[in-house]
């Protein structure tokens, strides 16, 4: 089955810690893009990918950082420096940047302990 | 700016009722337009989209949207409301032309089904 599989489910930081969210996809795929859902604010774009090996940053990136060494793979690091991490995390892709439907992972809710 | 605006953050209704869902957008040209849902701690399903063409939509469970150019709307609409449908809806733009394929979200309608 083709699809957007995101891990781990829940994932827990202590302080000072940096983490960071898996997000694969067999969809053959070659956008990429990583979301911030909080209560009542919609989804706000955190890094995005067109390629690999390129990335763009997106309007809330601060204290995350991203990589794209492979198509299918675009891992998401909640940096230490993020001071307000507790949130839940979309991935999502599709075939190329303009023009085509975004599909969604199921998400990883992170909490700070 | 862009912005996406769903004027109403939750919305009760009876099973069985009628439902409709507002979104309107500020852009300079016509975007691409999503409706997505999400159940609680899920990522978001897709129910429909408009490109081009019809300005009636129709999509998965049963639902529609109507592309209103003048109004600068993309309202969601189900005639007959199930409690299924009790979830999380969002509306969403994509620059129409643009190479970065981003969306920009509404901040959702939260929907109540009464039994």
């Amino acid at each position: 089955d083709g699809g957007i599989t995101q891990s781990p489910k829940y994932l827990f930081r202590k302080e000072g810690q940096n983490v960071t969210l898996s997000c694969e996809q067999n969809l053959n795929h070659d956008a990429m893009y990583w979301y911030r859902q909080d209560p009542g604010q919609g989804l706000r774009l955190i890094y995005y990918s067109q390629i690999v090996n390129d990335f763009q940053k997106g309007d809330i990136a601060e204290g995350y950082s991203v990589s794209r060494e492979k198509k299918e793979s675009f891992p998401l690091t909640v940096t230490s420096a993020q001071k307000n991490p507790t949130a839940f995390y979309l991935c999502a892709s599709k075939p190329r940047a303009g023009g085509e439907t975004q599909y969604f992972g199921p998400g990883t809710r992170l909490l700070v302990l | 700016a862009q912005s996406v605006t769903q004027p109403d953050i939750h919305i009760t209704v009876s099973e069985g009722a009628s439902l409709e869902l507002r979104c309107n957008y500020s852009y300079g040209a016509t975007p691409y337009l999503f409706w997505y849902v999400q159940s609680p701690g899920q990522g978001l399903q897709l129910l429909l989209k408009y490109f081009s063409g019809d300005t009636l939509v129709q999509g998965i469970k049963g639902f529609e949207a109507e592309f209103k150019r003048s109004q600068s709307s993309f309202n969601l609409r189900k005639p007959s409301v199930h409690w299924s449908d009790a979830a999380e809806y969002f509306c969403a733009v994509e620059v129409r032309g643009s190479t970065l394929g981003r969306l920009y979200f509404g901040r959702g309608t939260q929907l109540t089904v009464w039994p």
